[in-house]
Parts: C-alpha cells; sequence; structure tokens
C-alpha cells in the first residue's frame, strides 16, 4: 500500500533555530518527492521536488534531502522565521506510466515558531 | 492575479442541501484537479480532468459531480450533502496529467465546506 508518514506531528521552535522533519515513505514505482508548505487557510505552495537521482535540494532557507534506498526524506529549515509557521506536507509521485500517476500525500507537520 | 481561484471560501449548509463550488484557473493549463482535506489533514484526490475530460475518479460517492465546461473550468457539485462531507475541498491545477508527479502543480486556497 503506498504511504507517506512524516514526523514529527507538530514541533515548536524559536525564531532563528534550525529544525528538521522527516518524511518515510512506501511508494512504488517511486516517481518524485516533493515538500509543500501549507499556510492556515491557504492551499500547498510547493518548495522543492526531486527526482530518483537527486539526492539534495535548496530553495532558499529550506533544504531538502532524499535517499532513495531507504526511502527517507528530510526538510531543514535554517534560522527559522515567524513566516515559517505553517504545515510542512511531504507528497510522493507515483508514476504508472503514460499519462497515469497519482499523489500521495502525507498527513504534514505542524511547525509553529515563536518569538 | 490568483492564478487558481475557487468560490466561495466558506459554506456553511444544512444536510440534504445541494452546493456548489467554483474553480477557475487563468495559468492556460490543460489539467485540473479536485482534492479533499479532511479533519486528520490528509489531502485525497477525488477527481481529475485533462482538457474538459475525466481522467481521474477515484472512490468517490456518486452525490459528488465535477463538471468542467472548458478546460480553464473545474467546478463540483455535491447533492444531498451529509455531515462527513464537512471539510476543505482543493482545486488544483497542472500543465499536464504527468504534471502531477513532476512540477507545475498549482493550488487554490481552498473552500471550507460545513454541514451542520
Amino acid at each position: 500500500k503506498n504511504q507517506v508518514e512524516q514526523s514529527p506531528q507538530s514541533l515548536i521552535i524559536l525564531e532563528g533555530k534550525n529544525c528538521t522533519l522527516q518524511c518515510n515513505y512506501t511508494v512504488s514505482p517511486f516517481s518524485n518527492l516533493r515538500w509543500y508548505k501549507q499556510d492556515t487557510g491557504r492551499g500547498p505552495v510547493s518548495l522543492t521536488i526531486m527526482t530518483f537521482s537527486e539526492n539534495t535540494k535548496s530553495n532558499g532557507r529550506y533544504t531538502a534531502t532524499l535517499d532513495a534506498d531507504t526511502k527517507q526524506s528530510s526538510l531543514h529549515i535554517t534560522a527559522s522565521q515567524l513566516s515559517d509557521s505553517a504545515s510542512y506536507i511531504c507528497v510522493v509521485g507515483v508514476n504508472y506510466g503514460g499519462s497515469q500517476g497519482n499523489l500521495i500525500f502525507g498527513k504534514g507537520t505542524k511547525l509553529s515558531v515563536k518569538p | 492575479d490568483t492564478a487558481v481561484s475557487q468560490t466561495p471560501k466558506y459554506l456553511v449548509t444544512q444536510m440534504g442541501n445541494d452546493k456548489s463550488i467554483k474553480c477557475e484557473q487563468n495559468l492556460g493549463h490543460d489539467t485540473m484537479y479536485w482534492y479533499k482535506q479532511d479533519s486528520k489533514k490528509f489531502l485525497k484526490i477525488m477527481f481529475s480532468y485533462n482538457n474538459k475530460e475525466l481522467i481521474i475518479n477515484e472512490t468517490v460517492p456518486n452525490r459528488f459531480s465535477p463538471k468542467s465546461p472548458d478546460k480553464a473550468h473545474l467546478n463540483l457539485h455535491i447533492n444531498s450533502l451529509e455531515l462527513g462531507d464537512s471539510a476543505v475541498y482543493f482545486c488544483a491545477s497542472s500543465q499536464d496529467p504527468l504534471s502531477r508527479t513532476t512540477d507545475g502543480y498549482t493550488f487554490g486556497s481552498g473552500t471550507r465546506l460545513t454541514v451542520v
């Protein structure tokens, strides 16, 4: 069964600190892995996307890693800001070939950055 | 200049009513989707249309009927609303069906539906 598990469920950190969010997946056939940021009351916005051959990708203060062997990914946030408070969702793409595919969503990690 | 816009943003209605949620995208994308995000925050795909044709129809009660008058619009009509339909519904679009698994996936801001 295709599944994406994220940890922790929620996290509170102080402004300026770093943090790392985890994502484990059992998805096949794997196509890519992406991290989304979802602000309260808004739709998800893509942060990074990685294919099988990529093991790290950065977007400003966000750095995602991917270990396709262990089927794990992490999202590291550096020097957190209050505006980083949001849910971070790990999403794994499944490509069945042709135009058939799907996205499997994790439940997300709710990050709160406090002053 | 919103790329994917949904209306209404909030919808409160009684059980048994019929309601519609509208979605429009101005990105020139060929593929549009409806997702449901329940209280557990899971996002699950409901429908996908490519150039006005239905290409994904997940296990969703047939009370839910999508309608795509053109490739820039995908509306969701719900008949005989039930308490369990309460959720946030997100519209999304991508350049083509394969963009679902690569990139170019844009979400709307969501419609919070509350059935009382």
